[in-house]
């Protein structure tokens, strides 16, 4: 398959304390980009997307930053809470002939401790 | 405004049977995709339906199969069910065309235990 999935990466951090979660993609030709939650025993949820044209894109308490260059993109979370622990995904939109697919990265698992 | 619908929600099944998994999208999404979440493989595009036509699909084998009905539901089937295809299935849609970039939203998806 196309997505890698071995060794989750996770990250730990403090509650109240900004998270940054990273993520490499892989065909330079990708124009859409979204970030995903998904918590145990459900369904991956919307967070924030962004377009090849933009370098930055600001939600409620989430950036995400795209570095075409190197092809990175990343999610910053402000004043993490215990609720967003969960396990995040980025996903970038490949165009084919036909229509669109979503290639996910592996995922980081985020740990808010209290 | 309801979100993705899939049913059944859990499932077990053997060895050489098949399954059909069903999904309702968001009411006015006309594009629905199917995607397969293992530990081992992550998330792994299944196929995508437009307008009851299949888009594009992953490098999955035959035996995965889907179709969209003229209301934009959508069912997929797997065939000789492997140990292998134990999974969670996930249905996504969106309102147009993921080409254009629209949102795309997810269901809850649906446990699959193959014995």
């Amino acid at each position: 398959g196309e997505s890698v999935g071995l060794h989750l990466p996770t990250l730990s951090v403090q509650e109240g304390d900004n998270s940054i979660i990273n993520c490499a993609y892989s065909n330079s030709a990708s124009d859409y980009f979204i970030w995903y939650k998904q918590e145990s025993g459900k369904g991956p949820q919307f967070i924030i997307d962004i377009r090849s044209n933009m370098d930055k894109r600001q939600g409620q308490r989430v950036t995400v930053l795209l570095n075409k260059t190197v092809k990175h993109l990343s999610l910053q979370i402000a004043a993490t809470q215990p609720g967003d622990s969960a396990v995040y995904f980025c996903a970038e939109n490949k165009q084919g002939n036909q229509g669109g697919k979503l290639i996910f990265g592996q995922g980081t698992e985020l740990s808010v401790k209290p | 405004k309801a979100g993705v619908t899939q049913t059944p929600r859990y499932l077990i099944k053997t060895r050489g049977q098949q399954v059909t998994l069903s999904c309702s999208p968001i009411s006015g999404h006309r594009s629905v995709s199917w995607y397969q979440q293992t530990p081992g493989q992550g998330l792994q595009f299944l196929f995508e339906y437009f307008s009851e036509t299949q888009r594009n699909k992953g490098n999955f084998p035959g035996r995965f199969s889907g179709r969209q009905f003229s209301n934009s539901r959508s069912e997929m089937n797997v065939s000789t069910l492997e140990l292998g295809d134990s999974a969670l299935y996930l249905c996504a849609s969106s309102l147009r065309d993921p080409r254009s970039g629209n949102t795309i939203y997810f269901g809850e998806g649906s446990w699959l235990t193959v014995v």
